[in-house]
């Protein structure tokens, strides 16, 4: 059964600030994801990342994939409280194939 | 561009009663998927369509049924609701050899 960690699961940070959120799968999969969800709302796609070593980046944020290490990273940079939502990576083992999600993390950007 | 529509947005229902959400995939877009998604928690996949036919099952209640139509909208069915069916209920939608899914805005149901 393919599991999806997220970590941290809660984060607060200055405006400003640098972090990273880091997303681990526990089998093989080139098609990793990320989300952002506001509360209450839908699912808004990031990034898809499709192969080993892919980084993406849009605006502050920056999004690369391991798939030897079976990691994903979700890097912030200079975050703004604009950036303020939950963020879920996600997983599909195959083409058309069910997505399984991270637990995934609150971030909070303080003025 | 056309995005996943889902209706009703917002349904309250008491205990025991039924309920029925609907998705109206992207056009040409052959893949529905519905997913659940509870206070505080991540998204949980319940089932997904592929021309009409069942491509996968998750974790769906026998309570819950659901199919992919004609015209590629899909219905999920949901009876004798109890309090623990109160989320939100995502559809999303993909050609089944592309690599996104695009979500809909989601039904958020209540059950009292």
């Amino acid at each position: 059964e393919l599991k999806v960690e997220q970590n941290p699961l809660f984060l607060s940070m200055q405006e400003g600030k640098n972090y990273t959120i880091y997303c681990n799968y526990s089998t093989t999969s080139d098609r990793l994801y990320w989300y952002r969800q506001d509360p209450g709302k839908s699912l808004e796609s990031l990034f898809v990342l499709l192969s080993n070593g892919a980084v993406k980046q849009e605006g502050r944020l920056m999004a690369s994939l391991d798939t030897k290490a079976r990691l994903s990273t979700l890097h912030i940079t200079a975050a703004v409280h604009d950036l303020s939502a939950t963020y879920f990576c996600a997983v599909g083992e195959t083409s058309g194939s069910r997505l399984t999600f991270g637990e995934g993390t609150q971030l909070t950007v303080n003025p | 561009a056309a995005g996943v529509i889902q209706s009703p947005r917002h349904l309250i229902k008491e205990k025991r009663e039924t309920a029925t959400l609907k998705c109206y995939p992207i056009p040409r877009h052959d893949t529905v998927y519905w997913y659940q998604q509870g206070p505080g928690q991540d998204p949980q996949f319940l089932i997904s369509f592929y021309e009409k036919m069942q491509s996968d099952k998750g974790s769906i209640p026998d309570r819950f049924s659901a199919q992919q139509f004609s015209d590629y909208h899909s219905e999920l069915n949901m009876s004798s609701l109890e309090l623990g069916d109160s989320a939100l209920y995502f559809c999303a939608s993909s050609f089944l050899a592309g690599y996104e899914q695009y979500f809909g805005p989601g039904t958020r149901l209540t059950v009292t």
